[in-house]
């Protein structure tokens, strides 16, 4: 069975721009999360969606913005990319209270 | 506020020597602990899940116990390919939210 797919791989940005990262989940998974992990430390949580609702925010500025499709699939938004963006984006995918199956990330860098 | 702390930072080993590597947290309620590991510009795959004090799990030469306040990973006579850094996360109680909180992780090396 395929894991939890994420698109694109790498990612390089300027300062400004605005960038779309997408996940797939496990299949028979309805419920992603999203997490952003700086080099050196754990992942940190930012949303988590579950039937196309959003279940949890992480405390993240409204830059930041996801949403869910009927197939499960999502995306993630960032806006006016700060330096400080730049990090693993991280995808996982669960069935409701079970345990989150990440993907390999999205790497993203804002120059 | 939900925290986690692993010890050490960093851990070397040499192949075949055992050792623990601890997670303190504090929550307001625990829903789980968690084991991930990762390798390096990977995303963290699944090790354990441990529900409540006392439970221990078993993976090959990997052993997760939980207490109250802290869960320990015991790695018996490790290999090179053991090396990666572990995370512990707590799923704390919050309606309508499944949120991990993780630690900064354990950056495990074994030398062969």
């Amino acid at each position: 069975d395929a894991g939890v797919t994420q698109s694109p791989t790498h990612l390089i940005k300027t300062r400004g721009q605005h960038v779309t990262l997408r996940c797939s989940p496990i299949s028979g998974h309805k419920s992603v999360s999203w997490y952003q992990q700086v080099l050196g430390q754990g992942p940190q949580f930012i949303f988590q969606y579950y039937e196309k609702e959003e279940r949890g925010r992480g405390n993240f500025p409204d830059r930041f913005s996801a949403r869910q499709f009927p197939n499960y699939s999502s995306e993630l938004n960032v806006n006016a990319l700060l330096l400080g963006d730049s990090a693993l984006y991280l995808c996982a995918s669960s069935s409701w209270g079970e345990t989150q199956y990440f993907g390999p990330g999205t790497r993203l860098l804002v120059l | 506020e939900d925290q986690v702390t692993q010890s050490p930072e960093a851990l070397r080993l040499q192949e075949g020597e055992s050792s623990s590597l601890n997670c303190s947290y504090t929550v307001s309620g625990l829903r789980g602990l968690f084991w991930y590991r990762q390798d390096p510009g990977k995303g963290p795959e699944f090790l354990f899940t441990l529900y409540s004090a006392g439970e221990e799990k078993e993976k090959e030469r990997l052993k997760a116990t939980l207490t109250k306040k802290e869960s320990f990973l015991h790695i018996t006579a490790p290999k090179p390919e053991d090396s990666a850094t572990y995370l512990c996360a707590v799923r704390p109680i919050i309606q309508g939210a499944q949120k991990l909180v993780f630690g900064q992780g354990t950056r495990l090396t074994i030398n062969p």
